[in-house]
């Protein structure tokens, strides 16, 4: 079945550093992807997400490409802040529409 | 104004006993969905109803019982409840899949169920 794996946290980096979180996926089909984030005691928000091969979705400085060949979609920021410290989740939801799968989510925490 | 509401944000309750989540919609959407938070953080979906009329159950236990009144509103009532059931539960909505386009599922602020 379809699935989404994430690289395990948690991740420590001090504030204005580079961020790389690697997402893959398995999937039938053309699935959308995304990456919501969850901050401390909150609910999940979206970030950015992407429709098709070669998309690239953008937020608040996040990046991630919709990669077909590799069946990834990594997110990157180019400096992170302490505020940006929180639970990032890859997600797919399947070309048919209807729920969402998601990895199992890397804890970032930036540090001043 | 709070597009997706849940009630209550906390619920702590013994073993064995009954209770139930509300979760409100304010976005038109005609789709609505829960999720379970493990401990671990892993999120992972229970239910969908698509205007009231349940198109996705995983393999959940049937002491958990979705509700669905109106397109609006989607409850989860929980029988029998065990520690297992110690998560939080996210309830979502979005435009159904045969709207096409973007479907984003908005996402509401949760309710940790302690059970002890």
């Amino acid at each position: 079945g379809d699935s989404v794996t994430q690289m395990e946290g948690p991740v420590t980096l001090s504030e204005e550093a580079f961020l790389t979180i690697n997402c893959t996926y398995t999937a039938t089909g053309y699935p959308s992807l995304f990456w919501y984030v969850q901050y401390p005691g909150e609910g999940l928000q979206l970030l950015l997400k992407a429709t098709k091969a070669d998309d690239k979705g953008s937020n608040k400085g996040f990046e991630a490409t919709y990669r077909k060949e590799t069946t990834s979609f990594h997110l990157e920021k180019g400096s992170v802040q302490v505020s940006d410290s929180a639970v990032y989740f890859c997600a797919l939801r399947p070309d048919q529409g209807g729920k969402l799968i998601f990895g199992q989510g890397t804890e970032l925490s930036v540090k001043p | 104004d709070t597009a997706v509401s849940q009630t209550p944000k906390y619920l702590v309750t013994q073993m064995g006993n009954d209770k139930s989540i509300k979760c409100e919609q304010n976005l038109g959407h005609d789709t609505m969905y829960w999720y379970k938070q493990d401990s671990k953080k892993f999120l992972k979906i229970m239910f969908s109803y698509n205007n009231k009329e349940l198109i996705i159950n995983e393999t959940v236990p049937n002491r958990f019982s979705p509700k669905s009144p109106d397109k609006a509103h989607l409850n989860l009532h929980i029988n029998s409840l065990e520690l297992g059931d110690s998560a939080v539960y996210f309830c979502a909505s979005s435009h159904g899949p045969g709207r096409g386009g973007d479907n984003e599922q908005f996402f509401g602020p949760g309710t940790r169920l302690t059970v002890l």
